[in-house]
């Protein structure tokens, strides 16, 4: 079956330092890979997409990710994190039966410290 | 466009009593995703719908749930009767077919 694993439940990092969010997931086929942000209170929001193309993918707020197939990873990055990427951050998978469904992991709660 | 919007934002009911939560998805996309987030069991996909023919409903908890989607802009999801244990936010998702989910702020929700 397939899953998506989020290594680290909790990242304390100092603001203006580097940071990785770790994802790996299990899949047969080729998949479509995502990385959502969830702020307090609020709902999900799509940082970030890997559909075919390019293994390094930016997004928003200085985000990027890259695609590796043969470690079967998708990694989030920021060079530079500030105090307003304090957040919840849930790396996704789409579903091998291409229906549409997406795998979460458990979610990574980014804690940037001043 | 508005974004996906769900009502109410909070819900504080009774054990025993009947919860609707409604969803309006983003006009034009023709699915539609119902999530329970918690903390114990994080964010949990509830049932979907494709062209509001529901598609897969085995993360619906039991049978006091119940989800609808009447037309392409309008779905609810009821648990009858609600139990402290439903307490969560739950979250309302729309795409295009095999897109980027888009979701909306959700409803939290505490059955007391």
């Amino acid at each position: 079956a397939q899953s998506v694993t989020q290594l680290d439940s909790q990242v304390p990092v100092f603001e203006e330092a580097p940071v990785e969010l770790r994802c790996n997931y299990s899949s047969s086929v080729s998949v479509y890979l995502f990385w959502y942000v969830q702020y307090p209170n609020q709902g999900l929001q799509l940082l970030l997409k890997y559909l075919s193309g390019s293994t390094l993918v930016k997004g928003i707020n200085g985000f990027e990710a890259e695609f590796n197939k043969s470690q079967t990873s998708f990694h989030l990055r920021k060079p530079s994190v500030h105090i307003s990427d304090t957040a919840e951050y849930f790396c996704a998978v789409s579903d091998e039966s291409n229906t549409g469904k997406l795998i979460f992991g458990q979610g990574t709660t980014l804690q940037v410290k001043p | 466009d508005a974004g996906v919007i769900q009502s109410p934002r909070h819900e504080v009911t009774e054990m025993g009593q009947e919860v609707t939560l409604r969803c309006k998805p983003i006009s034009g996309h023709n699915s539609l995703f119902w999530y329970r987030q918690t903390m114990m069991r994080g964010l949990e996909l509830l049932i979907y719908f494709n062209n509001n023919v529901p598609i897969d409903d085995s993360g619906m908890p039991e049978d006091r749930f119940s989800a609808k989607m009447p037309n392409a802009s309008f779905s609810t999801l009821k648990i009858q009767p609600s139990e402290p244990r439903d307490s969560a936010v739950y979250f309302c998702a729309s795409s295009f077919p095999q897109e980027t989910q888009y979701f909306g702020p959700g409803t939290r929700l505490l059955v007391l």
